[in-house]
Parts: structure tokens; C-alpha cells; sequence
């Protein structure tokens, strides 16, 4: 089983639509949890954080995370062509080692007018 | 927010030779991260870069093909070593530890290798 799990897509959403993304991970202790947003061809930028059960929101997007499922989302409301990008997820996994951010391997959104 | 610059921004290389990329930050930071996306693939995290000491490298990753390192808080430098075409990848740094929450990490705009 994979450590963090995404369906890859593409997801498509008309225009003003909600997206909703979706990430499962598999390492019941982690405590810290984020959604990277990367466009073509650029690196990640972290778009939400998220450390607590329930929801977070910043702006149109809102994070959810259900801990006991060990399940994270992001939804981003009134979707525009500029959120057309790939939406990656990561957890905070502790190991012998120290944390260490391990990546889903991503959700292309595409929004189409 | 911290400006985070990599350079090379991009470079084509031939096999069996070494290229070395730098990453600099404009404010001190705890912890430096270098990781490898190969195209159409998720991060893949490589090493964690230690000032003062030697890298901790992820399974799969050593020190004689990626030599690390960290002078300071604000700068780093990773080694790709004897590359082959297999390495061609973008390789980004990461730095956390800046005003935030806990574990949140932050990108320099990649490196873009291509070795033929």
C-alpha cells in the first residue's frame, strides 16, 4: 500500500463549480497534512495546511480532514481555468530518521469555461 | 515570505559528467530538503541537507552519486555524479522552519537536467 494515495485524473469541473480532491494516507500517527498546488512546468506551492480534524478554509479553498478514516481533501469552490493545475497531497510521516514530507503523486485538475 | 533561488535553472549534460546545483535562501532556515521529479511523476525526496554534518539520504540514494552540502543556514548545494540519461529529472530544493505551521515546506523553482 502506498503511503499517500491520489487518483491521478484528470478531474474535470465546468466553471463555478466546486473540485473536490481527495488523499488517503496509510501511517495512523501523522499529525500534519498539506496540499501542494504545481503547474506545468513550475515547482509545488503549499496552497493549505491542515493538523486538525474538521475542516479549514482559506479564501475558496476549504481542507477537510477526517483523521479516523485517515482521509484528507481539498475543495476549491467556484472553480476558475486558472485552477487548472495539478494538486499534490502530503503527509508528515515520522520516521527513525526524523519527519519527512512524503507526496501523493498528484490530481490534475482541469476547469473548462 | 523567503525567496528561495536554484541555480542552474536548467542545464543538458553529457553521461559521466557531474553537475552541481545551488540553492539559496534569503533568510535563515532549520531544515533543507532536496528532492527529484522525474517527468509526470510525484516528488521524491532525496536527502536531508544537515549544516554542519552530513546529509541524511533517503533508501534508494547515496552519498557518492549525491553528494550534499550545507555550509549555512541559507545555502546548499546538491551533486548529481557520473550522470546517465536516467538521471534527467528536475530536482528542487526545499526549506522549512520559516514563519508557519509545523512541517510546512517550501520550493526554489527546480532545476531542469537533461543528460544525454
Amino acid at each position: 500500500q502506498k503511503e499517500v494515495e491520489q487518483n491521478s485524473g484528470p478531474l474535470s469541473v465546468p466553471e463555478g463549480a466546486i473540485a473536490s480532491l481527495n488523499c488517503t494516507y496509510s501511517d495512523r500517527v501523522s499529525q500534519s497534512f498539506f496540499w501542494y498546488r504545481q503547474y506545468s512546468g513550475k515547482s509545488p506551492e503549499l496552497i493549505m495546511s491542515i493538523y486538525s480534524n474538521g475542516d479549514k478554509e482559506d479564501g475558496r479553498f476549504t481542507a477537510q480532514l477526517n483523521k479516523a478514516s485517515q482521509y484528507v481533501s481539498l475543495l476549491i469552490r467556484d472553480s476558475q481555468p486558472s485552477d487548472s493545475a495539478t494538486y499534490l497531497c502530503a503527509v508528515l510521516i515520522l520516521t527513525g530518521g526524523g519527519n519527512k514530507l512524503t507526496f501523493g503523486t498528484g490530481t490534475q485538475l482541469k476547469v473548462e469555461l | 515570505s523567503a525567496v528561495i533561488s536554484q541555480k542552474p535553472s536548467r542545464d543538458i549534460c553529457q553521461r559521466g559528467t557531474s553537475l552541481t546545483i545551488q540553492c539559496q535562501v534569503d533568510s535563515q532556515v532549520t531544515m533543507m530538503f532536496w528532492y527529484r521529479q522525474q517527468p509526470g511523476q510525484s516528488l521524491t525526496l532525496i536527502a536531508t541537507a544537515n549544516q554542519g554534518s552530513e546529509a541524511t539520504y533517503e533508501s534508494g540514494f547515496v552519498i557518492d552519486k549525491f553528494p550534499i552540502s550545507r555550509p549555512n543556514l541559507t545555502f546548499s548545494t546538491l551533486t548529481v555524479s557520473n550522470m546517465s540519461p536516467e538521471d534527467s529529472s528536475i530536482y528542487l530544493c526545499s526549506v522549512a522552519g520559516l514563519a508557519g505551521g509545523p512541517g510546512e515546506q517550501y520550493f526554489g523553482p527546480g532545476t531542469r537536467l537533461t543528460v544525454t
